[in-house]
């Protein structure tokens, strides 16, 4: 099992650029998440995927669009980077109940200039 | 109102000695979650530990434990014997039966482990 897989790992857009992120789990759950990392800000949850067919805003969902593809993929959009998007940016899945932790992917490290 | 509360940016602890790192939630929903995670200098989040709202004994895995307490609200992680290895960032989170999958993480401690 490859647990939770994250492409690009590093990436360097221009303003304005546009790219997607891609995130796959061969775990089977049901739910997945994308967040953020920023230094001093822990994780911070910009979209997330309850079940295949469904998506909702987290905390910091601006500038950002998501696609639950099917229920192993789960992909984030920026249409037009700008330099406050520059993050360390995590794919978690999880089952959908309340005593299952979430499985990280390795993280996409993304610089905005 | 913050949902997860880390208050040490930054600890210290002698090795083979025991740390604790604190952490505080805000919830009402009865069930609920607590989670701790260990972020190493390489970036993966690795899971160590869960409680659950209802567990009446405190969460134990290897050499970490929680101290639950559950009236006080607070999920602390207690390292004991540390090791070299364990210098990273410490992430609690909180996921809520009623929200059901929405994690909510604090800001994290970073702990350094001293020779």
């Amino acid at each position: 099992n490859a647990g939770v897989t994250q492409t690009p790992k590093f990436q360097v857009l221009k303003t304005g650029q546009s790219m997607t992120l891609q995130c796959a789990q061969d775990m089977n759950h049901n739910s997945m998440y994308w967040y953020r990392q920023d230094p001093g800000m822990g994780l911070r949850l910009i979209y997330y995927s309850a079940s295949e067919g469904t998506t909702d805003k987290g905390e910091v969902p601006n500038g950002y669009n998501v696609s639950r593809l099917n229920k192993r993929e789960f992909s984030l959009r920026l249409e037009s980077a700008a330099p406050s998007q520059t993050s360390v940016y995590f794919c978690a899945s999880s089952e959908g109940v309340a005593y299952n932790e979430q499985f990280f992917g390795p993280g996409t490290r993304l610089t905005v200039l | 109102a913050q949902k997860i509360t880390q208050t040490q940016p930054g600890m210290f602890v002698q090795e083979k000695e025991a740390v604790t790192l604190d952490c505080t939630y805000d919830t009402s929903d009865p069930s609920y979650g607590l989670f701790w995670y260990k972020q190493p200098s390489s970036g993966e989040m690795i899971f160590l530990i869960y409680q659950g709202s209802y567990d009446q004994q405190n969460a134990t895995e290897g050499r970490y434990s929680l101290n639950f307490q559950k009236a006080r609200k607070s999920a602390n992680l207690v390292i004991s014997a540390s090791q070299l290895g364990d210098s990273a960032m410490y992430f609690c989170a909180m996921r809520e039966a009623n929200t059901g999958n929405q994690f909510y993480f604090g800001t994290g401690t970073s702990l350094t482990v001293i020779p």
